[in-house]
């Protein structure tokens, strides 16, 4: 089975540009979460997805992140436009509906120059 | 705010030592994670402690739970070098807020030959 996939891998892009990252959570996972972990902080928590549905947008750091999963499969987190203080790694993870663990990607990694 | 302290941030142990990486949290949870980082990986799943007293063990490490002292503990019997890794813990289900995790800073464990 398939786990938790991001794409891209890594991504460098100029100050003011767009990023868009994806995520493909595990088959069947209802539950979906973004996380970013800037240089030298700790992982924080960005959003949290019930299927189709923002459950918690509590940690979007500002309006320049913009986070949507349609028909409720793959996320996507677009930052637009993007500043230096928004490099770092961007986590996805999943969770199945009642399962206690979450399952983290990769994580895309983000350097705006 | 919920925080969660994990100490050492850096911990260089020979093969074949014990020793406890600890993570302390600052408001009432009962769920826990512990979670394997190697470089440019995912998050890899250890543990969910999910109440009071629970102690799980896989190989060489063992995870506890005391949610009265708000503290878990990750020991690491007999090390090898293959555990050489970055540790995180993260508190869940805390305030109603059940499925936001809040991470510790993490723990680079090297395991000398």
């Amino acid at each position: 089975e398939a786990g938790v996939t991001q794409f891209p891998s890594h991504s460098v892009i100029e100050k003011g540009q767009t990023v868009t990252l994806r995520c493909d959570p595990i088959s069947g996972h209802d539950n979906l979460y973004w996380y970013r972990r800037v240089m030298g902080k700790e992982i924080k928590f960005l959003l949290h997805f019930v299927k189709e549905s923002k459950q918690d947008e509590s940690g979007m750091p500002n309006n320049r992140f913009l986070a949507e999963r349609t028909g409720g499969t793959y996320s996507t987190l677009k930052v637009q436009p993007a500043e230096l203080e928004d490099s770092g790694v961007y986590f996805c993870a999943s969770r199945g509906t009642g399962g206690n663990t979450i399952y983290f990607g990769e994580g895309s990694w983000l350097t705006v120059v | 705010e919920l925080k969660v302290e994990q100490n050492p941030l850096f911990l260089s142990m020979q093969e074949g030592k014990n020793y406890t990486i600890y993570c302390n949290y600052s408001t009432t949870s009962d769920r826990l994670y512990w979670y394997r980082q190697d470089p440019g990986k995912s998050l890899e799943s250890l543990f969910v402690l999910l109440s009071n007293g629970a102690v799980k063990q896989e190989g060489r490490l063992m995870a506890s739970l005391d949610t009265k002292a708000r503290l878990s503990t990750l020991h690491i019997t007999a090390a090898v070098h293959d555990l050489s890794a970055t540790y995180f813990c993260a508190v869940g289900n805390y305030g109603g807020a059940t499925n936001k995790l809040i991470f510790g800073t993490g723990t680079l464990l090297a395991v000398q030959p």
